[in-house]
């Protein structure tokens, strides 16, 4: 069973400051996807980037990287120069499995301030 | 343009009054799946689709239906809602394959009294 881990409700950042987001995983499959996605209040879901479980270099997508550690199973994203835009709700999720099952986590709510 | 589209965007409706939500890919899209999300609870996957007339449950399925007669279509049946069905939908669709991210709509709010 797959399965996603984010520890942090809430999190709270300055403007143009970075911010990381946690995220652990665990699975079973040797070859899976892991994803972040971000829900701002307008409710839509946005997909931000992307880590393969064979990748050896960490993905970026512009201002977003994702610190992927496969021994400790952990995919955090970072955020650098944080803007008020980026305050919404940041999902982590991993893809994998016979049925290409996406699981997500529980959220984490970012908040940047002026 | 590559999209996904859901509807009703929003609805409320009644214990008991069987309601359908459409869901339709133009990305011919072999994998389709339903999400509902719930606070705290993150998204959580209901149905999804391998293919044409290929369909299997998710986590939690009680209470839906879905069908797939069509590749791009994948609507969400509930034959007699109730209200712990009041919730946030997602349908998404993607390639098949661990790889590859899904697309998702834009959402429906349902509330059932």
């Amino acid at each position: 069973a797959q399965k996603i881990t984010q520890t942090q409700p809430g999190m709270f950042v300055q403007e143009k400051e970075a911010v990381t987001l946690d995220c652990t995983y665990d699975t079973s499959d040797p070859s899976y996807g892991l994803f972040w996605y971000k829900q701002p209040s307008s409710g839509e879901m946005i997909f931000l980037i992307y880590q393969g479980s064979y990748d050896q270099q960490n993905a970026t997508e512009g201002r977003y990287s994702l610190n992927f550690q496969k021994a400790r199973k952990s995919a955090n994203l970072v955020i650098s120069a944080s803007q008020l835009g980026d305050s919404a709700m940041y999902f982590c999720a991993m893809r994998g499995g016979s049925n290409y099952k996406l699981t997500f986590g529980k959220g984490t709510l970012l908040t940047v301030n002026p | 343009e590559a999209q996904v589209t859901q509807n009703p965007r929003y609805l409320i409706t009644v214990t008991g009054k069987k309601l359908t939500v459409t869901c339709s890919q133009n990305m011919n899209h072999e994998y389709m799946s339903w999400y509902r999300q719930d606070p705290g609870l993150g998204l959580r996957q209901i149905y999804y689709s391998m293919n044409v007339e290929v369909t299997d449950k998710g986590d939690v399925p009680e209470g839906y239906k879905v069908s797939r007669k069509e590749k791009r279509n994948f609507p969400l049946i509930l034959e007699s809602p109730s209200p712990n069905q009041t919730s946030l939908y997602f349908c998404a669709s993607s390639h098949r394959g661990s790889s590859y991210e899904q697309y998702f709509g834009p959402g429906t709010r349902l509330t059932v009294t």
